[in-house]
């Protein structure tokens, strides 16, 4: 069974599409994160929510909105993709707000063309 | 702010090598410490941690041990195997809030 899945696994789409990643866990964690790694593989926090409650917002463009329908589900929309939006895009979830471990998905990869 | 420095890679060593890769991490009070394995083409897995000063975290033969003296956690093996070959994150929990910090990665090719 997989713990923290993502789809599409492979999104490839032109600039100024909107476009949404999925993400669930089936962990009963209360916690989900979004993660963006580049291609020198920086990974960086883009959101974190709690119990369905934002609680990490970085500093990223307000063209990414994400919505968490339930404790288990955290989604990413994105409006208006740019070049710069090309990344792999991981899901991660933790029992507790201190994130004592962090639980990861495969990564959807990101093309815009 | 809280931040982790790892060693920056790629990092290139023969089977059966002892491989360093050096974290140090900066906060305030007292973090939990983590190392994260990244397989090619996959996402991060938990490789081992410690939550307290002095404590070592062990799996799969990697090793890594809890510095408060020198912030450092540092990870360890002692002979690398081809399929060793991944990036490694070093990353920290902040016990105070919300916040989770990774570092760079350092990418491991172990060549037979």
């Amino acid at each position: 069974d997989t713990a923290v899945s993502q789809t599409p696994k492979y999104l490839v789409t032109q600039m100024g599409n909107d476009k949404s990643i999925k993400c669930e866990q089936n962990l009963g964690h209360d916690t989900m994160y979004w993660y963006k790694q580049d291609s020198k593989k920086f990974l960086k926090i883009m959101f974190s929510y709690n119990n369905k409650e934002l609680i990490i917002n970085e500093t990223v463009p307000n063209r990414f909105s994400p919505k968490s329908p339930d404790k288990a589900h955290l989604n990413l929309h994105i409006n208006s993709l740019e070049l710069g939006d090309s990344a792999v895009y991981f899901c991660a979830s933790s029992q507790g707000q201190r994130s004592y471990e962090q639980y990861f998905g495969p990564g959807t990869r990101l093309t815009v063309t | 702010g809280d931040s982790v420095t790892q060693m920056e890679g790629p990092v290139t060593l023969s089977e059966e090598a002892f491989l360093t890769i050096n974290c140090t991490y900066t906060a305030t009070g007292y973090p939990s410490l983590f190392w994260y394995v990244q397989y090619p083409g996959e996402g991060l897995q938990l490789l081992l941690k410690a939550t307290k000063a002095d404590d070592k975290g062990s799996n799969k033969g990697f090793e890594a041990t809890y510095r408060k003296e020198t912030t450092s956690f540092h990870l360890e093996k002692g002979s690398v195997q081809v399929s060793d070959s991944a990036v490694y994150f070093c990353a920290l929990s902040d016990r105070g809030g919300n916040q989770f910090y990774f570092g760079t990665g350092t990418s491991l090719t172990v060549i037979p």
